[in-house]
């Protein structure tokens, strides 16, 4: 089946650093991708889609200038947390979807910033 | 607005049958969906229901009621393995999914 790659899978910052982290669709093109934000014991939550080639939409109350998405190519999109606090701590998922059904998840990258 | 509902938790017996319920409302709505997610992990797919009935898939099954806004997951011959969250999660009619918080189902031996 599709698979979706995201890497890091774990990142330790300091405080006011920038961390990027990558999401690539592996064996097939995703024109849209889909980046979430976890907190412990909690649902997923959107932060943005991401479409090859244009601007990502930001969700109401996230930051766009904090959280920087680039869709550079139909199989990677990066998330950049810029100037990171501990409060961006989170589990940060990317997802992609191959068709009309099934959104592939990634691996998932779990952020603490110190 | 737009709401799922989900039981937060809920614990069944190894080998036992166990059914997860999930009521939605939505603005339109392009089919119903469950996931898997163990803790520290990402979600992984289950099943998508878009029409009424039951769909079933080796030990797992899902239901899906349009007219009453109202899914289940049936997971059958329960392995402490199928100790996780599951999300439900309905795509509305700009096919946005909108996300359930999660069931955390407890396996007890």
């Amino acid at each position: 089946g599709a698979v979706v790659s995201q890497h890091p899978s774990r990142v330790i910052c300091k405080s006011g650093t920038s961390v990027k982290i990558e999401c690539r669709s592996l064996d097939f093109q995703a024109t849209t991708m889909f980046w979430y934000r976890q907190f412990p014991k909690q649902s997923l939550m959107l932060m943005a889609t991401s479409n090859e080639g244009s601007k990502a939409t930001y969700e109401q109350g996230v930051e766009k200038d904090k959280f920087l998405i680039n869709h550079a190519s139909l199989t990677l999109s990066t998330l950049t947390v810029t100037s990171a606090h501990p409060e961006d701590s989170s589990f940060y998922i990317c997802s992609a979807s191959a068709g009309d059904v099934e959104l592939f998840f990634g691996e998932g990258s779990r952020l603490t910033v110190l | 607005g737009q709401n799922i509902d989900q039981p937060t938790e809920m614990t069944a017996t190894e080998g036992a049958i166990v059914q997860i319920n999930c009521t939605y409302q939505t603005s339109g709505f392009n089919g119903l969906f469950w996931y898997q997610q163990h803790a520290g992990e990402a979600p992984t797919f289950l099943s998508y229901n878009v029409l009424d009935g039951l769909e079933e898939k080796g030990r797992f099954s899902s239901f899906l009621s349009r007219s009453k806004g109202y899914s289940y997951l049936l997971l059958k011959e329960l392995q402490m393995k199928d100790s996780a969250s599951y999300l439900c999660a309905a795509r509305d009619s700009n096919y946005q999914l909108i996300w359930g918080a999660g069931t955390k189902l407890i396996i007890k031996p």
